[in-house]
């Protein structure tokens, strides 16, 4: 079955860079997502890589992805406080005719961003 | 454009209740998703409806029920309540074949 890891924890200074790191054993993926979750809030997408790529960029963002090793990271550039928040890495499978993305989650990665 | 909406945002129930938690789509999307995140712990899917039906399921117990109505709404119900219940219940949306977005959630408290 699916199976989703991420490390628990990153603690980073303002202004460094953030790596938070996934692995997933699906090799039949499709989407890999990152997440980011506030406290007492819900999911906001932060951004998604197809599978057949191996980066993508977006602003401050940068994931890389290594199928070969089921490797997955995010990498935050200028990190600032309001990047503290719990990121979830996602993989889904290819949807079945009539129905939308399945997705499992990694258990979650709390990043702390001190001054 | 409102986003996914849940409704209400905090519950407390005793074991052996039932609850109703209910959700609105984004506007365009037909497709709702259910997911139960338990403190500390990723989201798990519970199912996914389309076409008022229900499309997928994960591994959770028939207490676990829920409905599409005709206007893409939907209700999850679980009834029997287990102090293991407890948890932050997020509904997602999409059109099929499209990325979801999630709701704020439901907090459940069963005591």
């Amino acid at each position: 079955g699916e199976d989703v890891e991420q490390s628990l924890f990153l603690s980073v200074r303002e202004g460094d860079s953030s790596v938070i790191n996934c692995t997933y054993t699906d090799s039949s993926s499709t989407y890999l997502y990152w997440y980011k979750q506030e406290p007492g809030a819900g999911l906001q997408l932060l951004t998604y890589i197809f599978s057949n790529m191996d980066m993508k960029q977006d602003q401050r963002l940068t994931v890389l992805l290594n199928k070969k090793d089921k490797h997955l990271s995010l990498r935050i550039a200028d990190t600032q406080t309001g990047d503290s928040a719990i990121y979830f890495c996602a993989e889904s499978e290819p949807p079945s005719a009539g129905t939308a993305s399945k997705l499992t989650f990694g258990t979650g990665t709390r990043l702390q961003v001190t001054l | 454009d409102a986003g996914v909406t849940q409704s209400p945002t905090h519950l407390i129930k005793t074991r052996g209740q039932q609850v109703t938690l209910r959700c609105s789509p984004k506007s365009g999307h037909d497709t709702v998703s259910w997911y139960q995140q338990a403190l500390g712990q990723g989201p798990q899917f519970i199912f996914q409806y389309y076409e008022e039906e229900e499309r997928q399921r994960g591994n959770f117990p028939d207490r676990f029920s829920g409905h599409q109505f005709p206007n893409y709404s939907s209700e999850l119900n679980v009834n029997a309540l287990l102090l293991g219940d407890s948890a932050l219940y997020l509904c997602a949306s999409s059109g099929v074949n499209e990325k979801l977005f999630f709701g704020s959630g439901t907090q459940l408290s069963v005591l």
